[in-house]
Formats: structure tokens, sequence, C-alpha cells
């Protein structure tokens, strides 16, 4: 059974600071997906990761797969107060539809 | 385009009671699913379907029935609500191929009292 650990699952920042949020998965998943989540709002996908060694930057959000670790990360560059939402990571096991999602990290940018 | 359609947005129901939630989508996508999204949890698989008429359980399916009569539309039955069921539903659907990304819907607020 995959299943996916986020950490951290809170986090308080400065806006200007770099952090990265950690994705591990329990068995071999053939892709990696991140989602942002404002509140009470619905998910909006970030970015889909398919390979060993992907990384993929959009603004000042940027994304890695490593498959042998079977670990992702989301970096964050000088944070702004924009950024501040809850993201998730999610996994697919090979072969199946649907995803297993982390628990989600809830994000904080502080001026 | 619409994307994912999701109704009701909000419903409260009372213990025993059966209802749908409907989910529309106007992309042709294969692929739907549905999830439940409860405080602390991250989002829950329920069921989902590769194409019509065909369906299959998720991690959470018991208390739900789903159909998929056409691509366009995957709704969602409770068929004798229970308060554990109070959560906010979200539909998804993604395009055939690698590394499509899901698509969500609003979700539908559900209360079960």
């Amino acid at each position: 059974e995959l299943k996916v650990e986020q950490n951290p699952l809170f986090l308080s920042m400065q806006e200007g600071k770099n952090y990265t949020i950690y994705c591990n998965y329990s068995t071999t998943s053939d892709r990696l997906y991140w989602y942002r989540q404002d509140p009470g709002k619905s998910l909006e996908s970030l970015f889909v990761l398919l390979s060993n060694g992907a990384v993929k930057q959009e603004g000042r959000l940027m994304a890695s797969l490593d498959t042998k670790a079977r670990l992702s990360t989301l970096h964050i560059t000088a944070a702004v107060h924009d950024l501040s939402a809850t993201y998730f990571c999610a996994a697919r096991e090979g072969g199946a539809d649907g995803l297993t999602f982390g628990k989600g990290t809830h994000l904080i940018i502080q001026p | 385009n619409a994307g994912v359609t999701q109704t009701p947005k909000f419903q409260v129901l009372k213990t025993g009671q059966s209802m749908t939630l409907q989910c529309a989508q106007d992309m042709n996508h294969e692929y739907m699913s549905w999830y439940r999204q409860d405080p602390g949890m991250g989002l829950r698989l329920i069921h989902y379907s590769v194409g019509a008429g065909i369906t299959d359980q998720g991690e959470v399916p018991n208390g739900y029935n789903v159909s998929r009569s056409t691509t366009e539309d995957f709704p969602l039955r409770l068929l004798s609500a229970a308060p554990s069921q109070t959560s906010v539903y979200f539909c998804a659907s993604r395009e055939t191929g690698s590394g499509q990304p899901q698509h969500f819907g609003d979700g539908t607020r559900l209360s079960i009292l």
C-alpha cells in the first residue's frame, strides 16, 4: 500500500527566506504531483514529475524527484506573502489510477 | 470551458438520508475520481473510473456508490448518510496520457447531522 508523508505539516516563515518541503513515499511510484490549495478553495496543479532526477520550476517554486530515495522536494526561494497556502504532494502507484496524497503542508509567510 | 463542475456546493443531511453528489466535466477526459478531504487528513480516494462503464474502489469506498454511464458524468451516491461522512468532497478528471495532472472541481461541503 502506497503511503505518502510530508514534512513539515506546518511552516511559518518570513518573506525573503528560502525553505524546502519534503515528500516521502513508501513504494514505487511512477509519478509525483504537487498541488496548491488556498483556504476554502479547490486544488491547483503545480508540478508533475515523471522520472528520476526530474526538476521543474515555476517562479519562486522548484520541485524535484529522486525515485531511488523515494523523495520529492518543493523548494521556495525568497518567499513572498502570496505563496501562503497549503501544499500537497501526491503519488500514483504504478498501474493504478487515483492519487495518494500527503496530509499537506500549511505554509504561512509573514510580511 | 467550464472544466469540472460539482453540485451542490453545500448540503446538510440528516443521518440515514441518501443523496447524490454530481460531477460533470466538459473536457472529454476518460479518467475521473472522487476524493474526500478531512482536516489534517489530506485527500483520500473514494472511487475512480478509467472510462464509461468502468469504476473501481479507492482507499475509502465504504458507504459510497458510483456509476459512469457517460464520459462526462461521474455521480457519487451516499446510500445512508452517517456523521462520519461529513467532509468536503472533490471530483477530479484528467486526460489520458503519461503525466497529466488531475483537474479538480470546487468541491461539495457536506454536513451530516
